[in-house]
């Protein structure tokens, strides 16, 4: 069974940073590209970046370009995604998803990790 | 980047209805389109991948269609678990990007 499990959210202050960890199993996780997706409080689904399985290609969408960092670590199954000079305007919940090899979209999602930033 | 709008932003309908939801891209992107459900407080769903194809395990009242700029999300009766939020996607170019959403709401 294909499983995501997110983790490393909590509360920052504006201007930190933080880095949310991404756990898979179940599929062979260095043949998938991945992804991180965002939802704010009130507003709609956010993509954030995208790494290839082979980590030879990586996208960010411009809002945290510069910003955030993404990562994975075939050999122990994991996608990082390193968050620095948070704003209020990152407060949501994050998601990794892995995207289809096949026809695009994103097939399956972790639970979530809820990132709050606030004095 | 490639703009998505989707219409409407909500809709309110009854179990047993038919509901479409259209989005329109802001250029070409052929077939690659995705679909997915959200329901409060949990993960997206992929419903729908390359604008017509469903995925594995969602039921068959889901369809979609369309191709180029204009695309359509099929509900042929609404069953009262589809009460949700849908959204479309472009795959077709980096940056990956989203329609705004429409809420289906009961009546």
């Amino acid at each position: 069974e294909v499983q995501l499990v997110e983790s490393g959210g909590g509360l920052v202050q504006p201007g930190g940073s933080l880095r949310l960890s991404c756990a898979a199993s179940g599929f062979t996780f260095s043949s998938y590209e991945m992804n991180w997706v965002r939802k704010a409080p009130g507003k709609g689904l956010e993509w954030l970046s995208n790494i290839g399985g082979n980590l030879r290609t990586i996208y960010y969408a411009d809002s945290v370009k510069g910003r955030f960092t993404i990562s994975r670590d075939n050999a122990k199954n994991s996608l990082f995604l390193q968050m620095n000079s948070l704003r209020a305007e990152d407060t949501a919940v994050y998601y990794c998803a892995r995207s289809r090899t096949t026809g695009g979209g994103l097939d399956y999602w972790g639970q979530g990790t809820l990132v709050t930033v606030s004095s | 980047d490639i703009q998505m709008t989707q219409s409407p932003s909500s809709v309110s309908a009854s179990v047993g209805d038919r509901v479409s939801i259209t989005c329109r891209a802001s250029q070409g992107i052929g077939s690659w389109l995705a679909w997915y459900q959200q329901k409060a407080g949990k993960a997206p769903k992929l419903l729908i991948y390359s604008a017509s194809s469903l995925q594995s395990g969602v039921p068959s009242r889901f369809s979609g269609s369309g191709s180029g700029t204009d695309f359509t999300l099929t509900i042929s009766s609404l069953q009262p678990e589809d009460f949700a939020t849908y959204y479309c996607q472009q795959a077709n170019s980096f940056p990956i990007t989203f329609g705004q959403g429409t809420r289906l709401e009961i009546k």
